[in-house]
């Protein structure tokens, strides 16, 4: 089955852009989705397709890929958005299942 | 308003059964892919199944043959049935809405907690 890696922790000043990675083989074949979780509280949907934001979701966040490689960037960082953020795909095994990424933790400076 | 809202937790011996519901509200479970996805404590999250709307049902490598997901049409209601539970189940257990086949997740429960000891 497909796995997908991310950077362990990642900071960024305030109001400064940050990009988070995710790398997996089924990123070839499927777009990543990214998802914000707070301490306690169930995982929300930032992005999603090709560079889709659910109702709600600030424009600063925003969604790209290339190859094996999707990112999610926050441009002007906010302390609201310091939190643990998940990719996740379909996987690309023909399996049906999905798979998420071990998860960054956002620090904002 | 479209929710969704898990019950069923708790603590359980190892080797016990414990069944979770997700009452959805605002839309169709048997119109949408729904799953559950878990997280340990301390953790990332990890799907453990999904259902389609035509009924097919698709499990992790880990709890495959333990659990089964299923959904009452009548009621609105997804379910996790959990067999066989080890202590490496312990985990919050969300459901969540998928949104497309690509597996966005677009709505989420709150939560519900399993605790498998002894």
């Amino acid at each position: 089955s497909s796995e997908l890696t991310q950077d362990p922790a990642v900071s960024v000043a305030l109001g400064q852009t940050v990009r988070i990675t995710c790398q997996g083989d089924s990123l070839r074949s499927y777009y990543a989705s990214w998802y914000q979780q707070k301490p306690g509280q169930a995982p929300v949907l930032v992005i999603y397709g090709k560079n889709n934001r659910p109702s709600g979701i600030p424009d600063r966040f925003s969604g790209s890929s290339s190859g094996n490689t999707a990112s999610l960037t926050i441009t002007g960082a906010q302390a609201e958005d310091e939190a643990d953020y998940y990719c996740n795909s379909r996987d690309s095994s023909g399996n049906h299942h999905v798979v998420f990424g071990g998860g960054t933790k956002l620090t904002v400076l | 308003e479209v929710q969704l809202v898990e019950t069923g937790g708790g603590l359980i011996q190892p080797g016990g059964s414990l069944r979770l519901s997700c009452a959805a509200s605002g839309f169709t479970v048997s119109s949408n892919y729904m799953s559950w996805v878990r997280q340990a404590p301390g953790k990332g999250l990890e799907w453990v199944s999904v259902i389609y709307s035509g009924g097919s049902t698709y499990y992790a490598d880990s709890v495959k043959g333990r659990f089964t997901i299923s959904r009452d049409n009548s009621k609105n209601t997804l379910y996790l049935q959990m067999n066989s539970l080890r202590a490496e189940d312990t985990a919050v257990y969300y459901c969540a809405r998928a949104m497309d086949h690509e597996g966005a997740f677009d709505i989420w429960g709150q939560g519900t907690m399993v605790t498998v000891s002894s």
